[in-house]
């Protein structure tokens, strides 16, 4: 199966700061990216959808300038949360996708957020 | 858009029996793929098994096989010869032709020594 790496893998930081997640896909090339959000014995919300080299498309309830996507390159995309408060803290997954996938979903092992 | 539901929040299992994980869904394709996903503590996800909407045979992979009834937008999760591995959260999800993936709420699966 494809490698997907996500880091850091926990992340503790003060409420007012940004953290920067980076999730890269080892050996596809990713054509898009899906970033997901999972709060405790809870299930995984689409947060937004990247494509190399535009912008993300956010789904209803998340905030864009909260959490700024990159995915300028089809091996490496970003996710910044943004002057992070602790209602933000959660546990979050990217999954990349590319065309040779045969749409299997392969998925990063994950950042856990706390803040503080 | 697609839904899935998942009706039990908890399943207990002994070790060595058998289990049925429940999931239904709802959407308005033809054409789409259903996954089972096991989320073990590291909660690094992990494929079980897929089943493509268009194939009538149910899939299986070792101890796991599914039961999917197309009509009754059904899609259950069946774990033979249950092992203390497999104790879990198991997630059914729905995958759109678009790519894009609905997961339902999860269940948490005990296995009993």
């Amino acid at each position: 199966g494809a490698v997907v790496s996500q880091h850091p893998s926990w992340v503790i930081c003060k409420s007012g700061t940004s953290v920067k997640i980076e999730c890269r896909s080892l050996d596809f090339q990713a054509t898009t990216m899906f970033w997901y959000r999972q709060f405790p014995k809870q299930s995984l919300m689409l947060m937004a959808t990247s494509n190399e080299g535009s912008k993300a498309t956010y789904e209803q309830g998340v905030e864009k300038d909260k959490f700024l996507i990159n995915h300028a390159s089809l091996t490496l995309s970003t996710l910044t949360v943004t002057s992070a408060h602790p209602e933000d803290s959660s546990f979050y997954i990217c999954s990349p996708d590319g065309e040779l996938l045969n749409n299997e979903q392969f998925f990063g092992p994950g950042t856990r957020l706390t803040v503080l | 858009a697609q839904t899935v539901t998942q009706s039990q929040p908890e399943m207990s299992v002994q070790e060595a029996e058998t289990v049925t994980l429940s999931c239904t869904y709802d959407t308005s394709e033809s054409d789409y793929y259903l996954f089972w996903y096991k989320q073990p503590p590291s909660r690094q996800m992990i494929l079980v098994i897929r089943q493509e909407a268009y194939k009538q045979q149910n899939a299986t992979e070792n101890r796991f096989s599914v039961n999917f009834q197309k009509a009754a937008k059904s899609f259950s999760l069946k774990i033979s010869d249950s092992q203390l591995g497999d104790a879990a959260m198991y997630f059914c999800a729905y995958r759109s032709q678009a790519g894009k993936s609905t997961f339902g709420d999860g269940t948490t699966l005990t296995v009993k020594p």
